[in-house]
């Protein structure tokens, strides 16, 4: 079985460009997450997404939208891009977005702004 | 705020030894506690989980201990090897849909053969 895909893998953008990131999640899972990881830093929360619905939101500004879609899969937007929004971007999937449940994370998205 | 610490950004042990790693919070009052493994370039991979409920859980060479009253969880790997070096993440989260995983800035852990 197919674990988590996100895409691209990398991208290089410029200050005040939109960025799109895509996940794909594991097959049957319904919720996707989304997590923002600074060299030397653990993940931090952006969005979790379950059945198509926001369900919970990190302490982003809101440049930052997401959405999920039918098939589960999911699309993390990013607008008006700043030097410090360069970061890994990691996408995590889990049956039904419970807290005791495993979070399957993917490779992640490494985004360069410069 | 709350505030998760994993005792130090390095840890270098040698093969066959005990490596423990710690993870103390402040300000929460977390239902799971979660260790996960992230290699460079990859995203973290789950290797426990244990509830507020639970002492100590152990999975292979693995053990998390997790005392409330101290705000502390311990992670030991035992016999140690090459293959264990990775950052080690530790994670905590309430028991309630959408409040997400709370993440330490980890710990590195290399093995030395």
């Amino acid at each position: 079985d197919a674990g988590v895909t996100q895409s691209p893998t990398h991208l290089i953008k410029t200050r005040g460009q939109h960025v799109t990131l895509r996940c794909s999640p594991i097959s049957g899972h319904k919720s996707v997450s989304w997590y923002q990881q600074v060299l030397g830093q653990g993940p931090q929360f952006i969005f979790q997404y379950y059945e198509k619905e926001e369900r919970g939101r990190g302490n982003f500004p809101d440049r930052f939208s997401a959405r999920q879609f039918p098939n589960y899969s999911s699309e993390l937007n990013v607008n008006a891009l700043l030097l410090g929004d360069s970061a890994l971007y990691l996408c995590a999937s889990s049956l039904g977005g419970y807290n005791q449940e495993t979070q399957y994370f993917g490779p992640g998205t490494r985004l360069l702004v410069l | 705020s709350q505030k998760i610490e994993q005792n130090s950004e390095a840890l270098n042990i040698q093969e066959g030894k005990t490596a423990t790693l710690t993870c103390n919070y402040t300000n929460y009052s977390p239902a799971y506690l979660q260790w996960y493994r992230q290699d460079p370039g990859r995203g973290p991979v789950f290797l426990l989980l244990i509830r507020e409920n639970e002492k100590e859980k152990r999975k292979e060479r693995l053990k998390v201990t997790f005392d409330t009253t101290l705000k502390q969880s311990l992670f030991h790997i035992t016999a140690s090897q090459p293959a264990d070096s990775a950052t080690y993440l530790c994670a905590l989260s309430r028991n309630q849909a959408g409040t997400a995983l709370i993440f330490g800035k980890g710990t590195t852990l290399s093995v030395s053969s």
